[in-house]
């Protein structure tokens, strides 16, 4: 089974911070994702990266970046944390590029900006 | 613009069969997905269906219709552990999820 690790289930920090939310998986996946999931709203993407090195963003990049130095590593970054990023955010993974195969989900973290 | 509609939220009873739908619209098409997510946990992967038709999985089936953007997904003979959020997301031109905001499904005894 794929297995999709996200370092902290809950998070808490405060305005202004750089935060910083890790997620390593363990498939040899091409392709890793970064969601915010709020209620009421469908899951958006804020970054992707489909090979080592390279990023792309998504529907809603403001406020954020990313880092993969390694294939099954994808970092993201609240370069200075708002309260408008309270969210709860998913990383995910899939094989291959330009082809339909489903997305691996992690547990998610739930951030809390006060 | 892109858009995925899928009811907020639906009720049934366990032992029933309940069929939630989802229409899409996309900037392309290469097939719909649907998810199954427990409160607080991660999304699972249920179904992908590209062909128009019915696709069955044990008690879960999952239909497309492509030239009517529609899609739904049957659950049968329900159990209180199917009580969760169906997440319905369609793959555009592409290969990017548009997913839509979910179905909450509550199932009574």
């Amino acid at each position: 089974d794929v297995k999709v690790t996200q370092s902290s289930r809950y998070l808490v920090k405060r305005t202004g911070e750089k935060v910083f939310l890790e997620c390593v998986q363990d498939m040899d996946h091409e392709n890793m994702f970064w969601y915010r999931q709020d209620p009421g709203l469908g899951l958006r993407l804020i970054y992707f990266s489909y090979d080592v090195k390279m990023k792309e963003k998504g529907d809603i990049p403001e406020g954020y970046s990313v880092s993969r130095e390694k294939k099954e590593r994808f970092s993201l970054i609240l370069e200075s944390a708002s309260t408008n990023q309270t969210s709860m955010y998913l990383c995910a993974s899939s094989f291959g590029t330009g082809v339909s195969q489903p997305q691996h989900f992690g547990d998610g973290t739930r951030l809390s900006i006060l | 613009g892109q858009n995925i509609d899928q009811p907020t939220e639906m009720t049934a009873t366990e032992g029933a069969i309940v069929q939630i739908n989802c229409t899409y619209q996309t900037s392309g098409f290469n097939g719909l997905f649907w998810y199954q997510q427990h409160a607080g946990e991660a999304p699972t992967f249920l179904s992908y269906n590209v062909l128009d038709g019915l696709e069955e999985k044990g008690r879960f089936s999952s239909f497309l219709s492509r030239s009517k953007g529609y899609s739904y997904l049957l659950l049968k003979e329900l159990q209180m552990k199917d009580s969760a959020s169906y997440l319905c997301a369609s793959l555009d031109s592409n290969y990017q999820l548009i997913w839509g905001a979910g179905t909450k499904l509550i199932i009574k005894p």
